[in-house]
């Protein structure tokens, strides 16, 4: 079974400085990575994917995320933070082999952007 | 394209009572997962379908069921409702070229079910 721990319920960050989110996992097989963000009443937006390949994966608005396999961790990173990057944020995997591709998410971290 | 649709927006129901949710999927998607997020959570996975058949279920009990019919769209029952069972239900649409499971999932907007 897979499991995915985000170490940070909440990050305060003032706008324009830098953020990282914080994701490790667990897993016994190979796993694709995700990172989803979530704005209130809203489902869920894919802001990136791991796959294969680079461990440094680029994905909307700014985001990019490192793959450290060694370490199991998936952080998230903006150089330089918006107000309307307020958000929650999750972490992701599913398997890569097997029947089906659920994901099992971790807890959520909710960015605050303050002016 | 319209992405995954969801209905009812929001849906009260009191204990003991039954509710059915429904979800469209992605025009070209042919998979769809059902996800029950409680309040500060994230999201947990209760099943999948396709071919019109559950193919994997996560760790719900059986008042939990679901239905995908020939258009690839998606029905989730819930019997004997609980407080618990209150939460953000989410859908989520894959497709599966050539018997491969694509790895990106696109999420609906959910239905807030609220038991009372």
């Amino acid at each position: 079974a897979q499991s995915v721990t985000q170490l940070d319920s909440q990050v305060p960050v003032f706008e324009e400085a830098p953020v990282e989110l914080r994701c490790n996992y667990s897993s016994s097989v190979s796993v694709y990575l995700f990172w989803y963000v979530q704005y209130p009443n809203q489902g869920l937006q894919l802001l990136l994917k791991y796959l294969s390949g680079s461990t440094l994966v680029k994905g909307i608005n700014g985001f990019e995320a490192e793959f450290n396999k060694s370490q199991t961790s998936f952080h998230l990173r903006k150089p330089s933070v918006h107000i309307s990057d307020t958000a929650e944020y999750f972490c992701a995997v599913s398997r890569v082999t097997g029947g089906g591709n659920k994901l099992t998410f971790g807890t959520g971290t909710q960015l605050k952007v303050e002016l | 394209d319209a992405g995954v649709t969801q209905s009812p927006t929001h849906l009260i129901k009191t204990r003991g009572q039954q509710v059915t949710l429904r979800c469209s999927p992605k025009s070209g998607h042919d998979t769809v997962s059902w996800y029950q997020q409680a309040l500060g959570q994230g999201p947990q996975f209760i099943f999948q379908y396709y071919e019109e058949e559950e193919r994997q279920r996560g760790n719900f009990p059986d008042r939990f069921s679901g239905h995908q019919f020939p258009n690839y769209s998606s029905e989730l029952n819930v019997n004997a409702l609980l407080l618990g069972d209150s939460a953000l239900y989410l859908c989520a649409s894959s497709f599966r070229p050539r018997q491969v499971f694509s790895y990106e999932q696109y999420f609906g907007p959910g239905t807030r079910l609220t038991v009372t």
